[in-house]
């Protein structure tokens, strides 16, 4: 009964690849993020979503992409990696259009070669 | 841009001892969140601080919003080695959710 769900838990890809990230919660809340966590474990947002519709969007380049096909999952697709994308990503959600207390996932540790 | 710091950068602690950690931003914040990341883990919410001068704990743990809005405080008491993590201060004053992290405070626990 995991509450925010983000798959894969490991990624080890190629500079140049396309890959996605998925991230589901049960928790019935209308309002989830995206964080990246560098090397440093600094922690930035970069994307929310309220009830499918796009929030936040930080100066985040244009080849990461967040898709919500409903507002209990929300994915970020990333084109063409880059070494510099290498970071743990972790998914949040959270109710009350954002005024409610933020539940992380487990992250996605991302390694780019 | 707005800017949390976050002190000290890391501690090294034995079993038993009190831990003090904290947070200054540059601007008035309306809201501060203490996080802890335990290894492997997303942050986990440990208190929430929505009043200037507010006292609040969460059973070992202290947390106080500053007067000035400016700051706040965590302090741990009696540590115990499942104390171990990475423990940030994040400004909620946002009405969209978006949370600013500070840099974290790593503490290590030696039984």
């Amino acid at each position: 009964d995991t509450a925010v769900s983000q798959t894969p838990k490991y990624l080890v890809t190629q500079m140049g690849n396309d890959k996605s990230i998925k991230c589901e919660q049960n928790l019935g809340h209308d309002t989830m993020y995206w964080y990246k966590q560098d090397s440093k474990k600094f922690l930035k947002i970069m994307f929310s979503y309220n009830n499918k519709e796009l929030i936040i969007n930080e100066t985040v380049p244009n080849r990461f992409s967040p898709k919500s096909p409903d507002k209990a999952h929300l994915n970020l697709h990333i084109n063409s990696l880059e070494l510099g994308d290498s970071a743990v990503y972790f998914c949040a959600s959270s109710q009350l259009g954002g005024e409610g207390t933020q539940y992380f996932g487990p992250g996605t540790r991302l390694l780019v070669l | 841009g707005q800017q949390l710091n976050q002190s000290p950068q890391s501690m090294f602690i034995q079993e038993g001892e009190d831990v003090s950690m904290n947070c200054t931003s540059s601007s008035i914040f309306n809201t501060w969140l203490w996080y802890k990341q335990e290894p492997g883990e997303g942050p986990v919410l440990l208190i929430a601080l929505y009043k200037a001068g507010e006292l609040t704990s969460n059973g070992r743990l202290t947390a106080q919003f500053g007067i000035t809005r400016k700051d706040s405080f965590l302090n741990i008491s009696a540590s115990i080695p499942s104390d171990v993590g990475i423990y940030f201060c994040a400004d909620g004053s946002g009405n969209t959710g978006k949370l600013i992290f500070g840099q974290g405070t790593t503490l290590q626990v030696k039984p």
